[in-house]
């Protein structure tokens, strides 16, 4: 299993939005919707903040959506924010039970 | 509020078996899948397997010759013990409830493997 594609960097300035890919094949991504998406700032833990494709957990701001089509789904953040700067992680189910991961994107907030 | 805490030795051999444990509280572990994933240092996150409360098992496949998951309902607690390990292994292991993709992790605990 390949890990899905993400750009390794994005950035963006505070206000501005940002859309970060994240491309698999029909047997993951396209597939399923069970996509995830995670932020992770340096030396803690990944916090998932989009579910099956477009779904905020409760605490997460609505300036993150999530959308899918095809084989690529997509991590969009608007309004951004200084406190946005982070890696973000993509995720996706699998056809064999697994559950495989991107390789992460870089957003810089400038 | 669930909790998740990996515990375990920070420094293996190579050619040992690492063996990490995670307790969850707050929360019952029944009816859940409880998921390990790892990050060496600087890189991506890497999906290890998942365990349901039931014991039931699924694995990497690149891992699942090494890989080993356990669950103790009685202590709240399920475990990962990778065999054969190399340099290759010294990452931070995360452990996580299976839900929604992840909705709950531990803190990760790094672990070195190294003579």
């Amino acid at each position: 299993q390949s890990a899905l594609t993400q750009p390794a960097s994005v950035s963006g300035s505070p206000g501005q939005s940002i859309t970060i890919s994240c491309t698999g094949t029909s047997s993951d991504v396209g597939g399923y919707n069970y996509v995830s998406w995670y932020q992770q700032h340096p030396g803690k833990a990944p916090k998932l903040m989009i579910y099956e494709v477009s779904n905020r957990p409760s605490g997460v701001s609505n300036r993150f959506s999530g959308s899918k089509s095809g084989n690529t789904a997509s991590l969009t953040i608007s309004g951004l924010q200084a406190e946005d700067e982070a890696d973000y992680y993509c995720s996706s189910y699998t056809s064999i039970s697994t559950r495989l991961f991107g390789g992460g994107t870089k957003l810089t907030v400038l | 509020q669930v909790q998740l805490q990996e515990s375990g030795p920070g420094l293996v051999k190579p050619s040992e078996t690492l063996s990490l444990t995670c307790t969850v509280s707050g929360g019952s572990i029944s009816s859940y899948h409880w998921s390990w994933i790892r990050q060496p240092a600087g890189k991506g996150l890497e999906w290890i397997g998942r365990i349901y409360s039931s014991g039931s098992t699924t694995y990497n496949p690149s891992l699942k010759s090494r890989v080993t998951m356990s669950v103790d309902m009685s202590k709240t607690q399920f475990s990962l013990k990778l065999s054969s390990v190399t340099a290759a292994d010294t990452a931070v292991y995360y452990c996580a409830r299976d839900y929604r993709g992840g909705d709950y992790w531990g803190q990760g605990t790094l672990v070195t493997v190294s003579s």
